[in-house]
Order: C-alpha cells, then sequence, then structure tokens
C-alpha cells in the first residue's frame, strides 16, 4: 500500500490552519495513523485510527476520513507545530508511510 | 519515565553485519510488541520489522527479509536487530518504537514510544 501526502510543503503563519492530506493507494478502512516529527527527535503519535487522538495531544489536531482518503487538520498554528508530519498505514504488512508534509514558517 | 535507548550503530563494509540494540524502561515491555523503523538521511520514515509481545510472530519489509532478523529478549527488557549483507541502501538512522496497542492482544494501532535513533552507514 503506498500513500501519497500533500502538499510536500506548506507555509503558514502562526494561528493560521493547516491541512494536511493522506491518499491511500488501496483501501485501509480507517487504519490511519498520524506522527509528528521535529529536528533531531524520533517521531510523536499524534491520532490513530484516523480520528483518535493520542494522550497527551492537543485538541486543535484533528483527522478525518475513510477508505483512501484522509487528512490530518491543525487549527490555530503554534509555534510549535511547525515540524514533519508523516501519515502510516496499519492495513496489512507490510506497514507504510507517506513521503511527509513538511510545515514551515511563512 | 517510559524510555527506548538504542545502540550499536556504526560504520560497516557492504556485506557485513550489525547487531542492533533497543533497551526499554519505565513500562512492562513483556507486554508490548516492538517495531524497528529506519530513516535514510534526509528521507522519510521506512518501517523494517515487528516482534509480537512474546516473541511469537515476526513481520518484515520486503527489501530486509531474509537478511534482517528481529528478536527480543524479555527477560532483559530489550529489542534487537540483526543485519546480514548489508547494503549501501541500509544506510539510515534506525529507531526502535513501541507498538501501541490496547492489551497484548489487541490490535496494534500505532507507535506511540521511540528511542532516538542509532546511526548505521554502509560504506566501503
Amino acid at each position: 500500500i503506498v500513500l501519497t501526502q500533500s502538499p510536500a510543503t506548506l507555509s503558514l503563519s502562526p494561528g493560521e490552519r493547516a491541512t494536511l492530506s493522506c491518499r491511500a493507494s488501496h483501501y485501509i478502512h480507517t487504519y490511519l495513523a498520524w506522527y509528528q516529527q521535529k529536528p533531531g527527535q524520533g517521531p510523536r503519535l499524534l491520532i490513530y485510527d484516523t480520528s483518535n487522538r493520542a494522550a497527551g495531544i492537543p485538541a486543535r489536531f484533528r483527522g478525518s476520513g475513510s477508505g483512501t482518503d484522509f487528512t490530518l487538520t491543525i487549527s490555530n498554528l503554534e509555534p510549535e507545530d511547525f515540524a514533519v508530519y508523516y501519515c502510516q498505514h496499519r492495513s496489512d504488512w507490510p506497514l507504510t508511510f507517506g513521503g511527509g508534509t513538511k510545515v514551515e514558517i511563512k | 519515565q517510559v524510555q527506548l535507548v538504542e545502540s550499536g550503530g556504526g560504520v560497516v563494509q557492504p556485506g557485513r553485519s550489525l547487531r542492533l540494540s533497543c533497551a526499554a524502561s519505565g513500562f512492562a515491555f513483556s507486554s508490548f510488541g516492538m517495531h524497528w523503523v529506519r530513516q535514510a538521511p534526509g528521507k522519510g520514515l521506512e518501517w523494517v520489522a515487528v516482534i509480537w509481545f512474546d516473541g511469537s510472530q515476526t513481520y518484515y519489509l520486503d527489501s530486509v527479509e531474509g537478511r534482517f532478523t528481529i528478536s527480543r529478549d524479555n527477560s532483559k527488557k530489550t529489542l534487537y536487530l540483526q543485519m546480514n549483507s548489508l547494503s549501501v541502501e541500509d544506510t539510515a538512522l534506525y529507531y526502535c518504537a513501541r507498538a501501541a496497542s490496547t492489551s497484548k492482544f489487541g490490535d496494534q494501532y500505532g507507535m506511540d514510544v521511540w528511542g532516538q535513533g542509532t546511526t548505521v552507514t554502509v560504506s566501503s
């Protein structure tokens, strides 16, 4: 299963809304997770099974979608939200990640 | 606190072997599945392998199957990745990650704890 993320880069200002897309090459039900990665750090689980926030994740992170099209929305961007975001499916083995979307400060 | 610490990375020639370790602390290691995920320099994340909480099941990325072996020692709270016949394409930062699940027998829905990674460089 190939996951295609778009856009590759998103240039936004603090306080704006970020909308990130992840499209799967095959049906994956709602078995999609989102991760955030900052430079020099391991990834952090944000969302699992499309719309469930992981422990400690703020409500401004919202996941949606089903089937093959999924979206991560970050409302009211905070300075600490500028990072790279990856989607990952768990529909079958092998697991795969999308290529990532970098959210950068405009 | 909950922590994963990888070790064992280094510079190795093509065709040689390396064994990575991941020491877990702060949680019931024997109750969780564990993953290895790698990241080539400047690239995205690539899942490598998974092992069930009791070692009963393993799955691999196609390109490493037959060359890499994931294993664990629950008495030592340690995860391993034995890497044989290494190639330059295996050059990456290797992370271990805990499989997030509702229980040891439940669905694994993500990776909720990650280490800082250990670097493997394959070069002649």
